[in-house]
């Protein structure tokens, strides 16, 4: 069971669109549609942003957008803020009650 | 709304043992499964296990199978992660989150604050 694989870093400017790719394998990512992503600012706890790959829980921005194609999943973040500057992980059903996490990616807005 | 209580810091000598805890509010704790993610300094995040409170049904990370216990007790609405003897690398932040993957609930939310265990000589 091997972490996901995210870029270690993105980063772009107030209003631009930025993507974060998360790479798994048919036995997780491309095998459901349970991808989640999480935001951590530093010295927070994780919070849900995107859940069943492109669902947004109730008080988080329709800036942020999620979707998947065959073994890779992706965070999109639009009209980027300054409080978008976090940490971003995306995580995985694996099947049999298991979870994978990728590396997580930090993301700079200039 | 269900909030994550965990508790406080730690700080141990390798050898020792330990077991921290994760206590839910609400009526439906359980009706969920708690996990635990382990966070080492700087690092990113890492799936450990998931218990069932309402029967103690748990499953693991073969990363951590063997090397932590995975319990809860119902009557208290608490979930505990436990080592029995504790090294330099369990040094780490550690969260507790709710899921319901028996409905198709397969995200974690809400988190605890985290549990910062330090293991130092």
């Amino acid at each position: 069971q091997s972490a996901l694989t995210q870029p270690r870093s993105v980063s772009g400017s107030p209003g631009q669109s930025v993507s974060i790719l998360c790479t798994g394998t048919s036995s997780d990512v491309g095998g459901y549609n349970y991808v989640s992503w999480y935001q951590q600012h530093p010295g927070k706890a994780p919070k849900l942003m995107i859940y069943d790959v492109s669902k947004r829980p109730s008080g988080v921005p329709d800036r942020f957008s999620g979707s998947k194609s065959g073994n890779t999943a992706s965070l999109t973040i639009s009209g980027l803020q300054a409080e978008d500057e976090a940490d971003y992980y995306c995580c995985s059903y694996a099947g049999s009650y298991t979870w994978v996490f990728g590396g997580g990616t930090k993301l700079t807005v200039l | 709304e269900v909030q994550l209580v965990q508790s406080g810091a730690e700080v141990k000598k390798p050898g020792e043992s330990l077991k921290i805890s994760c206590q839910g509010s609400g009526n439906s704790f359980t009706t969920y499964w708690i996990g635990w993610v382990r966070q080492m300094p700087g690092k990113g995040l890492e799936w450990m296990g998931i218990i069932y409170p309402d029967d103690s049904d748990t499953r693991y990370s073969p990363s951590f199978q063997g090397h932590v216990t995975i319990s809860a007790v119902k009557s208290t609405s608490t979930a505990y992660l436990q080592w029995s003897s504790l090294k330099t690398s369990d040094t780490a932040m550690y969260y507790c989150a709710r899921l319901r993957p028996g409905f198709g609930e397969n995200w974690f939310d809400p988190w605890g604050q985290g549990t910062l265990v330090t293991v130092s000589s």
